[in-house]
């Protein structure tokens, strides 16, 4: 069964401390994007990777981490350089634009809460 | 870069009534336009999505219209039921390659029975 898989589900972060946000495809896609949803807030791109071993910044990228060490997965770190975190996370994958289904896969989400 | 506004933040409607979510953007380069639907506590998914070339597309109950000139489009949905019930997201791309969306903030639509 192809998909987009998140773990944990939930997590719990205590202050200063960094946590990974696991994200794995096995749709073959080439790339993988990670969003933040607040409240009201839409989703926002954190970073976003459109081949191995290369991913650039999007509009909130202060404060997370990422590495793409293999096409399968993107898994997210929350420094504690980032003030805010508490926040429900998606990862999300897609094909080229030149496929005729361009459209981006979710995974199920992490929600991430501080203690 | 792109702005993606949305309105109305919030929506509810009688089931059968028609239901019209608006967005603009502000990126006259911007040539993909998605809808994706977030039911509570679920992943979003793609529900309908329109390119710059076509003024509007349908789909059974939902369509879609673009108008270029005023750089804003819409969804609508018809005949609406609970199931309808959800969180919608617009969003805006342009360029080539891999899409990199814009999203607006959602709109909760509510159908009461």
């Amino acid at each position: 069964d192809g998909g987009i898989t998140q773990s944990p589900k939930y997590l719990f972060r205590k202050e200063g401390q960094n946590v990974t946000l696991s994200c794995e495809q096995n749709l073959n896609h080439d790339a993988m994007y990670w969003y933040r949803q607040d409240p009201g807030q839409g989703l926002r791109l954190i970073y976003y990777s459109q081949i191995v071993n290369d991913f650039q910044k999007g509009d909130i990228a202060e404060g997370y981490s990422v590495s793409r060490e293999k096409k399968e997965s993107f898994p997210l770190t929350v420094t504690s350089a980032q003030k805010n975190p508490t926040a429900f996370y998606l990862c999300a994958s897609s094909p080229p634009r030149w496929q005729p289904n361009e459209k981006l896969f979710f995974g199920s989400g992490t929600q991430l809460s501080v203690l | 870069g792109e702005n993606v506004e949305q309105h109305p933040s919030t929506l509810s409607v009688q089931e059968g009534d028609s239901a019209v979510i608006k967005c603009t953007y502000s990126d006259s380069a911007s040539n993909y336009f998605p809808w994706y639907k977030q039911e509570l506590g679920k992943r979003p998914q793609l529900i309908i999505d329109i390119r710059s070339n076509v003024g509007e597309k349908k789909d059974q109950r939902i369509a879609v219209t673009l108008n270029k000139t005023a750089k804003h489009f819409s969804l609508h949905i018809t005949e609406t039921q609970p199931e309808d019930s959800a969180v919608y997201f617009c969003a805006a791309s342009k360029g080539s390659g891999y899409s990199t969306l814009t999203f607006g903030k959602g709109t909760m639509l509510l159908v009461s029975p």
